[in-house]
């Protein structure tokens, strides 16, 4: 079965500053990974998405990259900011089921 | 952790059909679901969001009328797909938060194909 893993737990960095969030999963027969943020009381925005094939994405100040055989993603951040407070979710589909990670919730202080 | 609980895994089902999904919170009362889809290839997409005995909200360009959500327990919510076309097929997962806990969980999928 697949368990998916991500570290921290929590985060609180300051305005500004360069962080990398982790997430690990236990088989590496994956057809992608998703990476999300989830602000309090509402769904999740699809921040990034990684097909199997691909080492990395990127989009604005997030960078997202895939190393599917030791069964690692992580999620850059750049300059962060107090917009970017939110819990940030990985997820691993299979191509027939998702799994989730617990999610790290980062803080940005002004 | 909070087990949702989602219903069937996979479905097979002939085009102008309709097919109905089952989301449950096993342990903690939802006060909010959320429905998600995803298209081969294409990021997973919220499609409405639905709070106990209220209509749901559903998001630009989803059909209502063809997508109907019904949340009328604190553990249950049903997505049944009306009238299903072939590109109807896609991956829809449901997740559930109450209003204790940080966060939502989420049920594994269900895989609708329409044939």
């Amino acid at each position: 079965k697949q368990e998916v893993t991500q570290i921290p737990a929590a985060l609180s960095v300051p305005e500004g500053e360069n962080l990398v969030l982790n997430c690990s999963f236990t088989d590496s027969a994956i057809y992608n990974l998703q990476w999300f943020r989830q602000d309090p009381g509402k769904g999740l925005t699809s921040l990034l998405l990684i097909q199997s094939s691909q080492r990395e994405q990127t989009s604005g100040r997030l960078n997202a990259s895939l190393d599917k055989s030791s069964g690692r993603s992580t999620l850059y951040i750049a300059a962060s900011q107090p917009g970017d407070s939110a819990t940030y979710l990985c997820a691993v589909n299979t191509g027939n089921q998702f799994y989730f990670g617990t999610g790290t919730s980062l803080t940005v202080i002004p | 952790g909070a087990v949702v609980s989602q219903h069937p895994s996979r479905v097979i089902c002939k085009s102008g059909t309709s097919v109905k999904i089952e989301c449950r919170s096993l342990d903690f009362q939802a006060t909010t679901m959320f429905w998600y889809r995803q298209f081969p290839k294409q990021s997973l997409m919220l499609m409405a969001t639905s709070n106990e005995g209220s209509k749901a909200t559903y998001e630009q360009g989803v059909e209502k009328d063809k997508f109907l959500i019904n949340h009328a327990s604190l553990t249950l919510s049903t997505l049944t797909v009306t009238s299903a076309h072939p590109e109807d097929s896609s991956f829809y997962i449901c997740s559930a938060r109450d209003a204790s806990r940080v966060g939502a969980f989420f049920g594994q999928g269900t895989r609708l194909t329409v044939v």
